[in-house]
């Protein structure tokens, strides 16, 4: 099956300055990869997405960049900002049929500091 | 924050005892899943379910059960059989076919 692998863990970063994630997989049939926020105690939801026909996607501060030869893929926050702060998943997802199962990875604990 | 519902929000069992999660949803939204958040271990896809009737065990069933007797409704029962069971649990919906995930706000089990 899938295996997704995330890091850092934690990433502390002053406001105003840019923070990387990045994530790997391991199924080269995996063909969606969103990202996920979750705030402390709320719900994680979506924030950006991009599927393998796509190499970079951005969305005002956030952009995703994903590279399918290296199984790479990776969120880039520019100009973070405090409420920036929360835990941010990636995940892929291969499809089969009408259902995608998502993959997660461990998560990444950013704290943007004023 | 409308669309797909938690209950209860904080849930305490007592050792050997089974209790069953609550996930309602009014999007239309034909695929249903159970996830289990542990500290540092991301998201972890307990059952899953396509359709009315039919439903799939994800990595980690084992000590749980689910049933889909309606389109909006997906319980999830924590059995006696879970060893681990303190966990915050999150039910999620998806539109058949699209990547999306929608996530309840969650249940944060608790065993005495």
């Amino acid at each position: 099956g899938e295996n997704v692998e995330q890091h850092p863990s934690t990433l502390s970063v002053q406001e105003g300055d840019s923070a990387v994630i990045k994530c790997t997989y391991s199924d080269s049939a995996s063909n969606y990869f969103p990202w996920y926020k979750q705030e402390l105690g709320k719900r994680p939801q979506l924030i950006i997405d991009i599927r393998s026909n796509v190499g970079e996607k951005k969305d005002q501060r956030i952009a995703v960049t994903l590279n399918k030869t290296a199984k790479h893929f990776s969120l880039h926050i520019t100009e973070t900002q405090p409420e920036d702060s929360a835990v941010y998943f990636c995940a892929a997802s291969p499809s089969s049929g009408g259902y995608q199962k998502v993959t997660f990875g461990t998560g990444t604990k950013l704290q943007v500091i004023p | 924050d409308g669309g797909i519902t938690q209950s209860p929000k904080y849930l305490f069992r007592k050792e050997g005892q089974n209790v069953t999660l609550s996930c309602e949803q009014n999007l239309n939204h034909d695929a249903m899943y159970w996830y289990r958040q542990d500290p540092g271990q991301g998201l972890r896809l307990i059952y899953y379910s396509q359709i009315v009737n039919d439903f799939q065990k994800g990595d980690i069933a084992e000590g749980y059960s689910v049933s889909r007797e309606k389109k909006e409704s997906f319980p999830l029962t924590v059995t006696s059989a879970q060893k681990n069971p303190t966990a915050f649990y999150l039910c999620a919906s998806s539109i058949q076919g699209r990547g999306e995930q929608f996530f309840g706000p969650g249940t944060r089990l608790t065993v005495l």
